[in-house]
């Protein structure tokens, strides 16, 4: 199995929601990450998780918090969004580095387009 | 710090042309690098990988070499077809994935 699995696809809030991503991964990857993607450009790292734990923030607004239920599971919860949060979030795993961050190819899901309205 | 820089595209041939997409890289040290795909309205796929320098990766008719001396991994096909139209994104590890801006590539019947 090497997929990584994202619910939803497409998620439209509003500024005043509370909703969350989900992300599954079962390939015993210990190093899990969110990322951010405008449309015509890179992803962006968010946030990187190493053995369930936080170990990178990219500076990343308060209004998105992530969780590590455990090694399979990553979660971002979105609270009071901007409409300028609307993206495709991506999220993805690899075998864990130095640092935290990863030491080899990472995979992708397939992603969920979030339109804050 | 580290970077990738890759040509700015679109990229726009007919079906059977050859493709090359470069990418440079700057870093310090030999890190692993990397081509990803994104398919319309999809999320990100390796395409192919290269860990040190003179490898070649190679998938679905594609390969890039690692070159340490010109410090490039460009990306080739021989004979693209209708259904390689993405956005490819040449990739670097360092303390996290770098990615460069991306290339659209449109192949026309």
């Amino acid at each position: 199995d090497t997929e990584v699995t994202q619910t939803p696809k497409h998620l439209v809030m509003g500024m005043t929601n509370k909703k969350s991503l989900k992300c599954e991964q079962h390939m015993g990857h210990r190093a899990m990450y969110w990322y951010k993607q405008k449309a015509k450009k890179p992803p962006e790292l968010m946030f990187v998780y190493s053995y369930e734990k936080l170990s990178i923030n990219e500076s990343v607004p308060s209004r998105f918090s992530p969780e590590c239920p455990n090694s399979s599971l990553l979660n971002l919860h979105l609270h009071a969004l901007q409409p300028e949060d609307s993206a495709l979030y991506l999220c993805a795993s690899s075998p864990p580095g130095r640092e935290g961050g990863p030491n080899t190819e990472a995979f992708f899901g397939q992603g969920t387009r979030l339109t804050v309205v | 710090g580290d970077s990738v820089t890759q040509m700015e595209g679109p990229v726009t041939l007919s079906e059977e042309a050859f493709l090359t997409i470069n990418c440079t890289y700057t870093a310090t040290g030999y890190p692993s690098l990397f081509w990803y795909v994104q398919y319309p309205g999809e999320g990100l796929q390796l395409l192919l990988k290269a860990t040190k320098a003179d490898d070649k990766g190679s998938n679905k008719g594609f390969e890039a070499t690692y070159r340490k001396e010109t410090t490039s991994f460009h990306l080739e096909k021989g004979s693209v077809q209708v259904s390689d139209s993405a956005v490819y994104f040449c990739a670097l590890i360092a303390d996290k994935l770098i990615f460069g801006t991306g290339t659209r590539l449109q192949v026309f019947p």
